[in-house]
C-alpha cells in the first residue's frame, strides 16, 4: 500500500557503470520529483515532470536523464558514475503543479559509488 | 547566501522542553512554507504547511513573517518522539520555479528523557 516506492533501496556500484533508479506512485498524482540528499543532508531537487512532461530540470550533470513512461512512473538514469553522485535519492509526487501542494517522499534510493 | 537557512543545531533538550527553530528564506516571491520532518535514515515527511500568518497542531506551532522573511517552528512540551531534522522548505508561485521545493539544510533534535 506504499503511496510512494522506490528501487532499488540500495545500490551499490563502481565508477563509469550505468545503473537506474525507479519510483511508482499510486496516488494518482499528476507531478513527480527527484531529489538528491547528499552526505550534508542537504536536500535539493533535480527535475520534476507533470503528466510525463518535464517542467523543472536543474544544474544537473547530463549524465542524469529522467523519464517517465506515464505519469504514476518516474525513473532516472545515471551514466558514467561517479563518487560524487554517492548520495540518497528521493522521488516525490504531488497531486499538480500547484505551490500549495504537499509532496510525498518516496523512502529513498541510498547510492554508493566505490 | 543560502536561498533557505536554518540552525543546523544539534539542539539537545530535555523531556517536557519547549524548543523553537527559525528558518530564513532570500527569495521575496516565496509564497508556500512548510516544515517537514525526517527520521535517520527516512524519508522527509510533512510536518506542517504555513500558508499566512501560522498555524498550529498540538504541540507544535509555525508562525511566518514575510516582512522579515522567516518562519519559525515551535515545539512545547518536547518527547523523546520528537527526536529528527526538521526541515523548513518554500516554494515560488511562478516562473520556472513553480513546484518548486527549496529546502534548509534541517535543525537536528534530540529529546532526553
Amino acid at each position: 500500500d506504499t503511496a510512494v516506492s522506490q528501487t532499488p533501496k540500495y545500490l551499490v556500484t563502481q565508477m563509469g557503470n550505468d545503473k537506474s533508479i525507479k519510483c511508482e506512485q499510486n496516488l494518482g498524482h499528476d507531478t513527480m520529483y527527484w531529489y538528491k540528499q547528499d552526505s550534508k543532508k542537504f536536500l535539493k531537487i533535480m527535475f520534476s515532470y507533470n503528466n510525463k512532461e518535464l517542467i523543472i530540470n536543474e544544474t544537473v550533470p547530463n549524465r542524469f536523464s529522467p523519464k517517465s513512461p506515464d505519469k504514476a512512473h518516474l525513473n532516472l538514469h545515471i551514466n558514467s558514475l561517479e563518487l560524487g553522485d554517492s548520495a540518497v535519492y528521493f522521488c516525490a509526487s504531488s497531486q499538480a503543479r500547484v505551490f500549495t501542494d504537499t509532496q510525498y517522499f518516496g523512502p529513498g534510493t541510498r547510492l554508493t559509488v566505490l | 547566501r543560502k536561498e533557505v537557512e536554518q540552525d543546523p543545531g544539534p539542539f539537545n533538550v530535555p523531556e517536557g522542553a519547549t524548543v523553537a527553530f527559525n528558518c530564513t528564506y532570500s527569495n521575496s516571491a516565496s509564497q508556500s512554507f512548510f516544515w517537514y520532518r525526517q527520521d535517520c535514515r527516512k524519508e522527509p515527511k510533512l510536518l506542517m504547511s504555513v500558508y499566512s500568518s501560522g498555524n498550529e497542531d498540538g504541540r507544535f506551532t509555525a508562525q511566518l513573517n514575510k516582512a522579515s522573511q522567516y518562519v519559525s517552528l515551535l515545539i512545547r512540551d518536547s518527547q523523546p518522539s520528537d527526536s529528527a531534522t526538521y526541515l523548513c522548505a518554500v516554494t515560488a508561485a511562478g516562473g520556472t520555479s513553480y513546484g518548486k521545493l527549496t529546502f534548509g539544510q534541517g535543525t537536528i533534535l534530540t529529546v532526553h528523557p
